[in-house]
């Protein structure tokens, strides 16, 4: 089947800084993106879609200027969370999904952030 | 707006216990219902999809609209089958978002 990768896996920082999260497909071309922030014993929370090109599609309450999201290639989207702080620290999962609205969505493995 | 409820956040059944995850949906349209599992320590991975009304490690869902029900079932449940599933609704066609409920902690107890 195909895979999605999250790079890093687990990441520490200090309040105040920048950290990007990148998420790969690996063996497939991924047209549309999605990354989800899942708080402990949460559901997943679509925080925006990317597609590949153009600018990404965020939900309501989710702040595009904190949270960057660039979908340059088929196979790379990155989040980039800026300008960290606590209440940030989550657990991140992006998802890729093929050109058919019927493909399947696969999901990376995620992204644990904490912010000191 | 589209919505997805699972009422239960923890099933516990015994092994051979028939399963059903309850799933409701909110959605002007014509949905694509799918339900997805995360084994302990695992990335979350699709089970199955209404479209294919296919069968998948002995579960079944099938999608009832004039219920707005998505419930997923197996006859008989096996200890592997303890997990977390998630109930996810997408719009049919083009980048559409999926919307997953918050999820239910399957826990078959030998």
């Amino acid at each position: 089947g195909a895979v999605v990768s999250q790079h890093p896996s687990r990441v520490i920082c200090k309040s105040g800084t920048s950290v990007k999260i990148e998420c790969r497909s690996l063996d497939f071309q991924a047209t549309t993106m999605f990354w989800y922030r899942q708080f402990p014993k949460q559901s997943l929370m679509l925080m925006a879609t990317s597609n590949e090109g153009s600018k990404a599609t965020y939900e309501q309450g989710v702040e595009k200027d904190k949270f960057l999201i660039n979908h340059a290639s088929l196979t790379l989207s990155t989040l980039t969370v800026t300008s960290a702080h606590p209440e940030d620290s989550s657990f991140y999962i992006c998802s890729a999904r093929g050109g058919q609205s019927t493909d399947t969505q696969y999901f990376g493995p995620g992204t644990r952030l904490t912010v000191l | 707006a589209q919505r997805v409820t699972q009422p239960e956040k923890l099933l516990s059944v015994f092994k051979g216990a028939p399963v059903e995850l309850k799933c409701n949906y909110s959605y002007s349209g014509s949905p694509e219902l799918f339900w997805y599992v995360q084994y302990s320590r695992q990335r979350l991975q699709l089970l199955l999809r209404h479209i294919s009304r296919e069968s998948i490690k002995g579960f079944t869902a099938d999608l009832n609209k004039g219920e707005t029900s998505f419930h997923l079932k197996k006859p008989f449940a096996q200890e592997e089958d303890s997990a977390m599933y998630y109930c996810a609704l997408s719009g049919a066609g083009g980048y559409q978002k999926v919307t997953f409920g918050i999820g239910t902690k399957l826990q078959v107890i030998p």
